[in-house]
C-alpha cells in the first residue's frame, strides 16, 4: 500500500465548477502537509501548505483531519489556469522526509 | 533568483553507461534531495543530505550514489544505467526542520536508457 494514495482522476470540469480533490495517508507520524502544483512537464511548486485548523488562499481551502489521516483540497470557481496535477504530500519535520502521492489531474474547460 | 538548478534537462544513455546528474542551489539551505518521478508512481526518495558531508538513502537508492561536498551542490550518479532507470529526475532544497517547510524544485532531467 503505497504512504499517501489519491484518486489519479482525470477531473474534467467546466470554468467555474468546484472540484475536490481527496488525499488519505498511512504513517500516523506525518506532521506536516502540503498540496503542491505540478503543470505538464515543469517541476512541482508548492500551492499550499494544510494546517490542522483548515486554511483557505483564494479560491483555495486545505482540510485535514489526523484522526481519519485525511487531507482535501477545494478549489472554487475553477479557471482554465487550474489545470495541472495536483501532488498531495506529508512529512516528518525529523530528516525532511517528504512523501508523495501519485497526483491528481485536473483540466478545467471552457 | 536561481533556486535550484539541475542539469542536463534531457539525457539519452545506453544501457551500462555511466553519467552524473548535477543539482545546485543557491538559498543556502542544508536540505537536498533527489527525487524520481514515474508514471502513476509520483515522486519517490532516492538520496538525500542533511548537510555537507551527509548522505542516506530514500525509498529507491539502488543503481544510485550521491555526495554532498559543498551546501551548494549534490550531485546524483547513476553507475551503470539500466533501461529501469528511464525516468524524470528532480532535485530539490529546503531548510532542515519546522513545520511545513517548502520544499523547492530544479526544472528536471529526463533521462531514457536505451
Amino acid at each position: 500500500r503505497k504512504e499517501v494514495e489519491q484518486d489519479p482522476g482525470p477531473f474534467n470540469v467546466p470554468e467555474g465548477a468546484t472540484v475536490a480533490f481527496n488525499c488519505t495517508y498511512s504513517n500516523s507520524a506525518s506532521q506536516s502537509f502540503f498540496w503542491y502544483r505540478q503543470d505538464c512537464r515543469k517541476e512541482p511548486k508548492l500551492l499550499m501548505s494544510v494546517y490542522s485548523s483548515g486554511n483557505e488562499d483564494g479560491r483555495f481551502t486545505a482540510q485535514l483531519n489526523r484522526a481519519s489521516q485525511y487531507i482535501s483540497l477545494l478549489i472554487r470557481d475553477s479557471k482554465l489556469s487550474d489545470s495541472a496535477t495536483y501532488l498531495c504530500v506529508v512529512s516528518r519535520i525529523i530528516n525532511n522526509d517528504m512523501r508523495f502521492g501519485a497526483g491528481t489531474r485536473l483540466t478545467v474547460k471552457p | 533568483n536561481a533556486g535550484v538548478t539541475q542539469t542536463p534537462k534531457f539525457q539519452v544513455l545506453k544501457t551500462g553507461q555511466s553519467m552524473t546528474l548535477q543539482c545546485a542551489q543557491d538559498m543556502n539551505h542544508e536540505y537536498m534531495s533527489w527525487y524520481r518521478q514515474d508514471p502513476g508512481m509520483g515522486l519517490r526518495l532516492i538520496h538525500y543530505s542533511v548537510g555537507a558531508g551527509i548522505t542516506d538513502q530514500g525509498e529507491v537508492p539502488n543503481g544510485y550514489n550521491v555526495s554532498r561536498s559543498t551546501t551548494e551542490d549534490f550531485p546524483l550518479r547513476l553507475l551503470s544505467a539500466a533501461p529501469s532507470q528511464t525516468s524524470v529526475y528532480f532535485c530539490a532544497s529546503s531548510s532542515l526542520g519546522g513545520m511545513n517547510t517548502e520544499a523547492f524544485f530544479g526544472q528536471g532531467t529526463r533521462l531514457t536508457v536505451v
